[in-house]
Parts: structure tokens; sequence; C-alpha cells
């Protein structure tokens, strides 16, 4: 019952190293979504996806990759991390509303902290 | 395309103050969902509230009281006889309502920083 995982917690990075950041669910939601905080932005969506196999843009894109290999997780990617990437990434989860357009919400993860130097 | 504006930053009342948070939001469609959520200094995310654009009327849950005025595309928060542990940074977030995926995805505003005084 651990609903969205984000792996890993913490992390410092130098500028122009590569990583990515894991995201697991287990409660086979279809949606899933990476979000950046910064300070006085709020949350932007930077990728997110609608189904195994598929991505699509969000607000702030660029200088990421996604993949969505497997329905229970979604992997951020940064090729080349630069110190405008430091943030806060959140990310979540959703249920496929289905011919009802409705919404059951969303789950998040507890957050990663990147650090770029 | 859907925006979300919180025009308050930062907000401090001393404790036992009742306090507003506003949230006024810009869509398109008919049908969408209005969201709070409260990021105490630990940093994670804490559901509040999700509000569906056909009901209107307003709900009360302990001390938290959401005001939703479609007239006005408002969706105020409330906090009544706030205490210490209210502080907090307090998003409002807006959902069109899904039809293919693409209309799923949750738009926050900037969030307001909220500081009880004891």
């Amino acid at each position: 019952n651990a609903g969205v995982t984000q792996t890993p917690k913490f992390r410092v990075l130098k500028t122009g190293q590569s990583m990515t950041l894991l995201c697991a669910q287990d409660m086979n939601h279809e949606y899933m979504y990476w979000y950046r905080q910064d300070p006085g932005m709020g949350l932007r969506l930077i990728h997110y996806s609608v189904g195994e196999g598929t991505t699509a843009k969000g607000e702030v894109p660029d200088g990421y990759n996604v993949s969505r290999l497997k329905k229970q997780n979604f992997l951020l990617g940064l090729e080349s991390a630069a110190p405008s990437q430091t943030s806060v990434y959140f990310c979540a989860s959703s249920l496929r509303a289905g011919t009802g357009r409705a919404n059951y919400g969303y789950t998040f993860g507890s957050g990663t902290r990147l650090t770029v130097v | 395309a859907q925006k979300v504006t919180q025009a308050q930053t930062e907000i401090s009342v001393v404790e036992k103050e009742d306090v507003t948070l506003d949230c006024v939001y810009e869509t398109r469609d008919t049908t969408y969902y209005l969201f709070w959520y409260k990021q105490p200094p630990s940093g994670e995310l804490v559901f509040l509230i999700r509000r569906n654009s056909f009901d209107e009327q307003n709900e009360i849950s302990g001390r938290y009281s959401w005001n939703f005025q479609k007239s006005t595309s408002s969706f105020n928060f409330t906090i009544t006889a706030s205490q210490v542990v209210d502080s907090a940074v307090y998003f409002c977030a807006l959902s069109e309502a899904d039809r293919t995926g693409a209309n799923s995805k949750l738009t926050f505003g900037k969030g307001i920083t909220l500081s009880v005084r004891p």
C-alpha cells in the first residue's frame, strides 16, 4: 500500500551530469505526471503520460525526457543537468476517468529535492 | 488554456484569527474540477478538497470551509480560528474534465504562504 514512491529523495548533481528520477505507483493508475516546484512558482507540469508507452509535454519540458515502459513506472531523465534545474520534483498519478469525465483525484509522491551545482 | 491565480503570496495572522485564501480560475470547459492542497514545512502535498463544477454547494470540514462561486470563477478557502499547525503553503489547482487524457493534468496556482503566529 505504498501509493506513489519517488527515488531518490535527495540528490546533488554537478552541471553536465545526467540522472534519472524514478516514480513508481502500485495503484494501477493509467495517468502519471512529473511536476517541478520552484519558490513562488507553484508546481509546473514537465511531462505526463496517459498510458504505458505514451508520453506528452507539459508546460516546462525543455531539458527533460521521460519514459513509461511499464504502467507502474514513470521515469524522468536529465541528460545534462543545469543549475536552472535545481528544484523539488513531484510525481503524481491518477485514474483514467472513462466516459463519465469524472476526476478521481491525484496521488502525489513525497518529492525529490535536486540540487545542481 | 486553464489558469489559476492566487493573488495573495504571503499572509500572516495571529492564532485564533480567521483567514481566507483566495483562488480565481480560468477555463473554457464547462466541466472541471477544483482542488486545494496544503504543503506543510515537511514538504509533502496534503489533499484538502476536490470539487466539481456542477456542485456549487459550500463545504465545511471542521475549521475549514470552501466557497465556490462560478459567477466569479472563484474557489476561496477559509480557516476559522487558525492554529500554528495551519502554517503552510496552500495551493489551489484546476483540472479540466478528462476526455482524452490530455485534459486530466492539474494546473496549480503559485501558492499562498500562511504563517500563523502564537
